[in-house]
């Protein structure tokens, strides 16, 4: 079982849809960082959190830390969301990842 | 600011051939590192540094070898390719001797051995 689960697996929305991208994680940590993959392969990071909430733009990253869990949400979704999104769980100085989620957004 | 750059882009490998994908940032960052991204794996951790001159390993790092001589540079290593370690390959650094700030990634190099 990988330390790091995220579902779904694939994800197909209508444009303007709320999505939410779940990660859990069954190690202790002490952030969990968001990253986004184009399909071009480049790979951005989109947040780092500890605890509670993070937003920028459209993107809000919440994490609990007592039930191991952290949640990506995209509010109206638009087709240059297309990518696939990574949660990646810190523990020390090691990033453990979790497979990704594949997100296609319709217009 | 070039950020992470990484080279080069794509590389054929013969079983047995040794080589070097080279990683380099400009920004001052002191913790690097290199991951494999196999499809369906997600992205693994092969060694990492949290400043010149100290390495440490990942999660897979056999076959591979690193070395952090400046803080600029962190050049990953294979000694004798194996058709196993076809890959993508992304180099990463984040400002301090942690990950307590955002990853910057360079836009990999896609390797193939033969």
């Amino acid at each position: 079982k990988n330390e790091v689960e995220q579902s779904p697996q694939n994800l197909t929305a209508q444009e303007g849809e709320f999505i939410t991208i779940n990660c859990s994680y069954s190690v202790g940590i002490s952030a969990l960082h968001w990253l986004q993959q184009h399909p071009g392969g480049g790979i951005v990071s989109l947040f780092m959190l500890s605890s509670g909430k993070k937003k920028h733009g459209r993107l809000i990253a919440t994490i609990n830390i007592q039930e191991k869990h952290s949640s990506l949400h995209i509010t109206a979704s638009h087709p240059r969301d297309s990518a696939v999104y990574i949660c990646a769980a810190r523990g020390g100085n090691k990033l453990v990842f979790g497979a990704g989620t594949i997100l296609r957004v319709k217009s | 600011n070039a950020g992470v750059t990484q080279t080069p882009k794509f590389q054929v490998l013969k079983t047995g051939q040794s080589m070097t994908l080279q990683c380099a940032q400009d920004m001052n960052h002191e913790y690097m590192s290199w991951y494999r991204q196999d499809p369906g794996m997600g992205l693994r951790l092969i060694h990492y540094s949290v400043g010149a001159g100290i390495t440490d390993q990942g999660e897979v790092p056999n076959g591979y070898n690193v070395s952090r001589s400046t803080t600029e540079d962190f050049p990953l290593r294979l000694l004798s390719a194996a058709p196993s370690q076809t890959s993508v390959y992304f180099c990463a650094s984040t400002l301090g001797g942690g990950l307590n700030s955002p990853l910057h990634f360079g836009n990999g190099t896609r390797l193939t051995v033969t």
